[in-house]
């Protein structure tokens, strides 16, 4: 069964600076991973998925994710962090069509003026 | 349009009632979700419904059911609500389990 371990339950970046939210996953076959966004007192909404293909993944707001094999890894970074980046952020994987996507527990970033 | 709705958005009640969630999907998907996510934001799934096929979390109580009329409709059934189901309830819908998910607004229970 797949499984998704994101490091750091709260991560706190400067304006203007590097963002940086790790994720791991576990799969047997090739997966389907994905990046949602949280805003407060919203529901989640898709930052950007890899399916296959370029493993290099642009999503929406400027972040990227690039999913390493070797590394089993699909960590979420964008160059330069806005005030309204601020949000929960939760990688998820499949690993097949037969059953339901699996979420990591969330990263809280916050953003410093 | 709204993609996935629920109501209420708010719903505040004692201890022991029956209460339901509604959610309704208008983009065609053929896969529902309930999820529950706690004070920390953890996002638990409850169940999915794929073509009538129902997967449920095996750590979900059975005081919880869900109930489809519609391939538009998943709605959340509960029974005698307990202090520890107060959360934040999202319905989401997908084409397939692959497919990029639209989650709905949240409901908010809390149970007194």
């Amino acid at each position: 069964a797949q499984s998704v371990t994101q490091l750091g339950s709260h991560v706190s970046v400067s304006e203007g600076a590097l963002v940086l939210l790790r994720c791991n996953y576990s799969s047997s076959v090739p997966p389907y991973l994905f990046w949602y966004v949280q805003y407060p007192n919203q529901g989640l909404q898709l930052l950007l998925k890899y399916t296959t293909g370029a493993t290099l993944v642009k999503g929406i707001n400027g972040f990227e994710a690039e999913f390493k094999k070797s590394e089993t890894s699909f960590h979420l970074t964008k160059p330069s962090a806005h005030m309204s980046d601020a949000a929960e952020y939760f990688c998820a994987v499949s690993d097949s069509g037969n059953t339901p996507l699996v979420f990591g527990k969330g990263t809280r970033l916050s953003v410093i003026a | 349009d709204t993609a996935v709705s629920q109501t209420p958005k708010y719903l505040v009640t004692q201890m022991g009632n029956d209460k339901s969630i509604k959610c309704e999907q208008n983009l065609g998907h053929d896969t529902m979700y309930w999820y529950k996510q706690d004070s920390k934001k953890f996002l638990k799934i409850m169940f999915s419904y794929n073509n009538k096929e129902l997967i449920i979390n095996e750590t979900v109580p059975n005081r919880f059911s869900p109930k489809s009329p519609d391939k538009a409709h998943l709605n959340l059934h509960i029974n005698s609500l307990e202090l520890g189901d107060s959360a934040v309830y999202f319905c989401a819908s997908s084409l397939g389990y692959t497919d990029t998910q639209y989650f709905g607004p949240g409901t908010r229970l809390t149970v007194l």
